[in-house]
């Protein structure tokens, strides 16, 4: 069973173009992490939101979490070749939890 | 400069044979992590550990060994690898919530190290 589960799971884009890749879940997370990794590199984070409904930009890309803390999203406005990657989110369920659970990804391509 | 630190970076080795990947931090981090990635399996927690002697099982723990006698370190010990631990392996450290915080365990990740087990 996926404990996230990240959508979709391919994206293959046009320079230029926006997207929206998800993180779902039916388990309450205390924070959820986005990484990103390129190809032969360790994941790199991106940004980590806590509180319920949390919205964080980070340039051209915004990262939302869910009311219930059930789900994240990531938006990229105008994405450009160098957004080519994987895409990662990871939750930490909190209390006495200390176990970081990663979605499988979504691999985004960004065609020139 | 900060870093997390794993050696060796590629490793072909037999069925059978010993092995240990190391893993070094500076960061002064107390939470560290092996984890194992795996085409179509995504990120998987090997063991984690929440500080100098504690550590405990993450969800593919078996056929692996770790310890923490330092701080720093963290290294991954395959006693009798077999061929379905070839796998890209990721060490990674991070501070640990403390009573009354929320910081959420944000991970920095080493190079990996690319291992085949023949």
């Amino acid at each position: 069973t996926q404990l996230l589960k990240q959508s979709p799971q391919f994206l293959s884009i046009q320079e230029g173009e926006n997207l929206t890749v998800y993180c779902n879940s039916s388990s309450v997370f205390s924070s959820l992490q986005w990484y990103r990794q390129e190809p032969g590199e360790g994941p790199v984070l991106l940004v980590t939101v806590v509180t319920g409904g949390e919205v964080k930009k980070l340039k051209r890309l915004t990262f939302q979490f869910g009311d219930a803390r059930k789900d994240s999203s990531l938006h990229i406005t105008a994405a450009q070749p160098g957004d080519t990657g994987l895409y990662l989110c990871a939750g930490v369920r909190g209390g006495s939890n200390y176990k970081l659970t990663f979605g499988k990804g979504t691999l985004l391509t960004v065609n020139p | 400069e900060a870093q997390v630190t794993q050696n060796p970076r590629y490793l072909i080795t037999v069925t059978g044979k010993k092995l240990t990947v190391t893993c070094s931090q500076n960061m002064n981090h107390e939470y560290m992590s092996w984890y194992r990635q795996d085409p179509g399996l995504g990120l998987r927690q090997i063991y984690y550990s929440m500080n100098v002697e504690v550590t405990d099982k993450g969800d593919v723990p078996e056929g692996y060994k770790v310890s923490r006698k330092e701080k720093r370190n963290f290294p991954l010990i395959l006693e009798s690898p077999s061929p379905n631990q070839t796998s890209l392996y990721f060490c990674a450290s991070s501070l640990s919530s403390g009573a009354g915080e929320r910081r959420p365990y944000e991970q920095y990740f080493g190079p990996g190290t690319r291992l085949t087990v023949t």
